[in-house]
């Protein structure tokens, strides 16, 4: 267990429709971070929050957006689902200081 | 910007082999650089991670890899491959800044295969 909990774990909707993935960061990181995996992109940097807002973003779509609530935890709301958005979804979290980094196991969704 | 480049989408290797997975990164400021690594239908591990200090870091399982920034490198080794190695590895770097640092810029990855 990283101590980034993510759910759900898996995710199967139609096109056109709206999903919001979940995470919870590991106890005390501020920073909250949504990367997209797919095997035609790779790894690819979503988003960042940082203690409440926004402060980097990457190749985010204008049909996903994201929010860091009071109590840390992140949100990543993704609309009008297209097949290419099919992928597994990362959270990471970190806390001040050097880059560290940890994942949580992911969200796979599938857009039928 | 910055950008990973992760040479060789496949390496194989004998089991008891040197395992050598090579990064080379581009970066306008000096560079945080990690490599982590994800087994089948799981998360993303870290291994290790430069940020500061010893250009040479050590990592969990074996593993350690040497900033060299006059190549602008960040190759993975492992003296000795262990069937439990196979899984993909990708390096990633990402610049310091003032509140915790940014996202993470990924390679491609490198998918290792140990041949028993």
């Amino acid at each position: 267990d990283s101590g980034v909990t993510q759910t759900p774990k898996h995710l199967i909707t139609a096109t056109g429709q709206r999903v919001t993935l979940r995470c919870s960061p590991r106890s005390g990181d501020l920073s909250v971070y949504w990367y997209q995996q797919s095997l035609d992109q790779g790894l690819q940097f979503l988003i960042q929050y940082y203690n409440g807002e926004e402060r980097a973003k990457g190749n985010i779509l204008e049909r996903f957006s994201a929010q860091q609530f009071p109590d840390l935890h992140s949100e990543l709301n993704l609309s009008s689902l297209e097949l290419g958005d099919s992928a597994l979804y990362f959270c990471a979290s970190s806390g001040q200081g050097q880059g560290g980094y940890t994942f949580g196991s992911g969200t796979r969704l599938t857009v039928v | 910007a910055q950008s990973v480049t992760q040479l060789g989408s496949h390496v194989s290797v004998s089991e008891g082999a040197l395992v050598l997975l090579r990064c080379n990164y581009s970066s306008s400021v000096p560079p945080y650089l990690f490599w982590y690594v994800q087994y089948p239908n799981q998360g993303l591990q870290l291994l290790l991670k430069y940020t500061t200090g010893a250009t040479l870091v050590k990592g969990i399982n074996g593993f350690e890899a040497e900033f060299k920034k006059s190549e602008t490198s960040f190759h993975l080794t492992k003296p000795s491959a262990h069937m439990s190695d196979a899984a993909e590895y990708f390096c990633a770097v990402t610049k310091p800044s003032g509140g915790g640092a940014d996202g993470l810029t990924f390679g491609k990855g490198t998918h290792l295969i140990i041949q028993p």
